[in-house]
């Protein structure tokens, strides 16, 4: 495997339902993050861990709880969800997240569906 | 809180066009732009990167321009190809990554 990958692809769950996604680097970077695209917004920064550190959590609702057990692995446990979640979760990479320039890589993204 | 605005939001041209798709930001206080490409419900593909000290980037047939003072850049397609389709994103980093909502491309046989 190489670059960022996330499982599972596409995921139908409904409001009482507990699942989980999962994404994995290999790019040997140390920064990771949770987007989710809706149609016609623009991407919204969920969380960002930077050294298995979480550093950001733009006022996420706590039926979304990231997991980071390393650098190279991150995890979005999904709870009690509502339908207006449904939409594409992606995950990215990059270096060190407090540095200044750095490229961000993305997983091909779950398509999420709460009914 | 900085806003990133692309237009136009979909574009459609016939094949062999050369196309420019705008970018802009409200804060200049940027480290880095990002361009990026994205396929219908895939992932985003990392197109070119520039800089906040550079004024442009160039890969194969794509040239992404940066003018930071202005809060402006440009990605410039030459001789636009059908497999060029797709939906064209901005980021800009300071304190975090800020995405634009893209340009929706076509380009017809």
């Amino acid at each position: 495997e190489t670059g960022v990958t996330q499982t599972p692809r596409h995921l139908v769950m409904g409001m009482t339902n507990k699942k989980s996604l999962k994404c994995e680097q290999h790019l040997g970077h140390n920064a990771m993050y949770w987007y989710k695209q809706s149609a016609k917004k623009p991407l919204e920064l969920m969380f960002v861990y930077n050294f298995k550190e979480q550093t950001e959590n733009n006022s996420v609702p706590s039926r979304f709880s990231p997991e980071c057990p390393n650098s190279s692995h991150l995890f979005l446990h999904l709870h009690t969800l509502q339908p207006e979640d449904s939409a594409l979760y992606l995950c990215a990479s990059s270096q060190d997240h407090t540095s200044g320039a750095i490229e961000q890589f993305f997983g091909p993204g779950t398509r999420l569906t709460v009914l | 809180k900085q806003e990133v605005t692309q237009i136009p939001a979909a574009l459609s041209v016939p094949e062999g066009e050369n196309l420019v798709l705008n970018c802009s930001f409200t804060d200049s206080a940027i480290y880095n732009l990002q361009w990026f490409r994205q396929d219908p419900g895939k992932g985003l593909t990392s197109l070119l990167l520039i800089q906040s000290s550079q004024r442009e980037q160039t890969s194969g047939r794509l040239n992404a321009s940066l003018d930071k003072s202005s809060g402006r850049s440009t990605l410039y397609i030459a001789a636009s190809q059908p497999g060029d389709s797709a939906t064209y994103l901005c980021a800009v980093k300071r304190s975090q990554f800020y995405f634009g909502t893209g340009t929706s491309l076509t380009v017809i046989p």
